[in-house]
Order: structure tokens, then C-alpha cells, then sequence
């Protein structure tokens, strides 16, 4: 079963550092996608970035990118030049399987809190 | 584009009420709609799919006569809490898949806003 870990409860980070958001995942499928979405405390779900298992380029979407390492089976966000709108709710997400809509599912992981520190 | 609207935004009501919350896709079509619950502090679980003119699949240990989903049209679905209880009281959120995005689209879902429920 697909599986997504996020070990790190609750981050600091100064503002303008850069800060970075672990993620692991388990899953038997070779295809598949790999998500980081921003929740503020308004709830919304915000799209950060996307990484797909066949890309062989790491991501980057402006001061965000991913750190992919597929061997490792890990996804780590990265936050460049932090500001204090970064402070949120952060979820790395999986997409399952290829066919069917069972392809669209998200799995999400228990997220990371980030305050940025002014 | 792509905005999924979700009303109401936040509802409280007693217990034993019954509350629908619906989610639409204002600018795409969507023959797939998934629900969520997200208890403070925690993940996003999903509930159920739902599709377009068919029932909904719901996730193990969702109740189905307690949570409905109808998803009548390719721009709206509901979820109906029945007789909802404080234990019922979350965060509500749903999203909804694009008709004819490709299945590697790097944004396979489009979140709604979220309905936070407080049930009395």
C-alpha cells in the first residue's frame, strides 16, 4: 500500500533562509506523481509544486523545488529565500496507480508546520 | 481556471441536524469529485470518489447512510451529514477532477476552500 511520511511535526525557520520539508514514500507502482501543497490557517489548499516519477529533472516552481531522489524514495521540498507568508500548514501528496480513476487519488501525508521567524 | 467553490464555508448547527455542503466546478467540468475530513492538526483523509451520475466510493470506515454524496451533474456534487453529532464537527474539504486532463497533469485535483462544520 502507498504510504507518504512526513517526520517533522513543527519547523523554524528565519525569514529570507532557505528551509527544507522531508518527505519519504513507499509504493510498489513505477509510475507516479508527487505533490507539495501549502494549507494556511484559512484552510485552503494551495498547489506548490509537482514531481513526476519519470522526470529526470528535480523540480522548481519560483522559490520552490524539489529535491527528488528516487532511489532514496524521497521528496523534499525546498523553500528558498523564506518570507513570513510561508509560514503554513505543508502536505506532500502522492498520486496512486496509472489506471482508472483510482489514478487521481491523493494520499496525502501528516504534514509539517512551518513559522517563519521574522 | 479551474476554481472549485465550496458553500458554505463554515456552519454550525445543532445536533441531530442534518447539513449539505456543496462543492462546485465553476469553469471545468469534473466527472470526479473527492471528499476529505481533516481533524485539527491532522492530514486530509479522503472519505469517498464520487462520479458523475454514478454512486460514490467510499473509503474503509466511512459510513455511507451517514455521509451521502451526490454528484448529479459534471459541476456539482454534495455531501449530506445526516443526523450529525459533535463528534461529526471537522473540516470538510473536496476537489475535483478536470474532464479530459491529462492523467499525468501535474494538478490531477482542484481544492475547494472547505467547509468547517461545528455541530452543538
Amino acid at each position: 500500500a502507498q504510504k507518504i511520511t512526513q517526520t517533522q511535526p513543527g519547523m523554524f525557520v528565519q525569514e529570507k533562509e532557505a528551509v527544507t520539508l522531508d518527505c519519504t514514500y513507499d509504493t510498489s507502482d513505477q509510475s507516479y506523481g508527487l505533490f507539495w501543497y501549502k494549507q494556511p490557517s484559512s484552510g485552503e489548499m494551495i498547489f506548490l509544486i509537482y514531481q513526476g516519477s519519470y522526470d529526470e529533472q528535480n523540480a522548481t516552481e519560483g522559490r520552490y523545488s524539489l529535491n527528488f531522489q528516487k532511489a532514496r524514495k524521497s521528496a523534499n521540498l525546498v523553500i528558498s529565500a523564506s518570507q513570513l507568508g510561508d509560514s503554513a500548514m505543508y502536505f506532500c501528496a502522492m498520486r496512486e496507480g496509472i489506471y482508472g480513476d483510482s489514478s487521481y487519488k491523493l494520499i496525502f501525508g501528516s504534514g509539517t508546520r512551518l513559522l517563519v521567524r521574522p | 481556471g479551474a476554481v472549485v467553490s465550496q458553500h458554505p464555508s463554515w456552519v454550525i448547527c445543532k445536533s441531530g441536524t442534518s447539513v449539505k455542503i456543496e462543492c462546485r466546478s465553476l469553469d471545468f467540468q469534473a466527472t470526479t469529485m473527492f471528499w476529505y475530513r481533516q481533524f485539527p492538526k491532522q492530514s486530509l483523509m479522503l472519505m469517498a470518489t464520487s462520479n458523475e451520475g454514478s454512486k460514490a466510493t467510499y473509503e474503509q470506515g466511512v459510513e455511507k447512510d451517514k455521509f451521502l454524496i451526490n454528484h448529479a451533474s459534471l459541476t456539482l456534487s454534495t455531501l449530506t451529514v445526516t443526523s450529525a453529532h459533535p463528534e461529526d464537527s471537522s473540516f470538510y474539504i473536496c476537489s475535483a477532477r478536470e474532464l479530459g486532463k491529462a492523467r499525468y497533469s501535474n494538478q490531477p485535483q482542484h481544492f475547494g476552500d472547505g467547509t468547517r462544520l461545528s455541530i452543538l
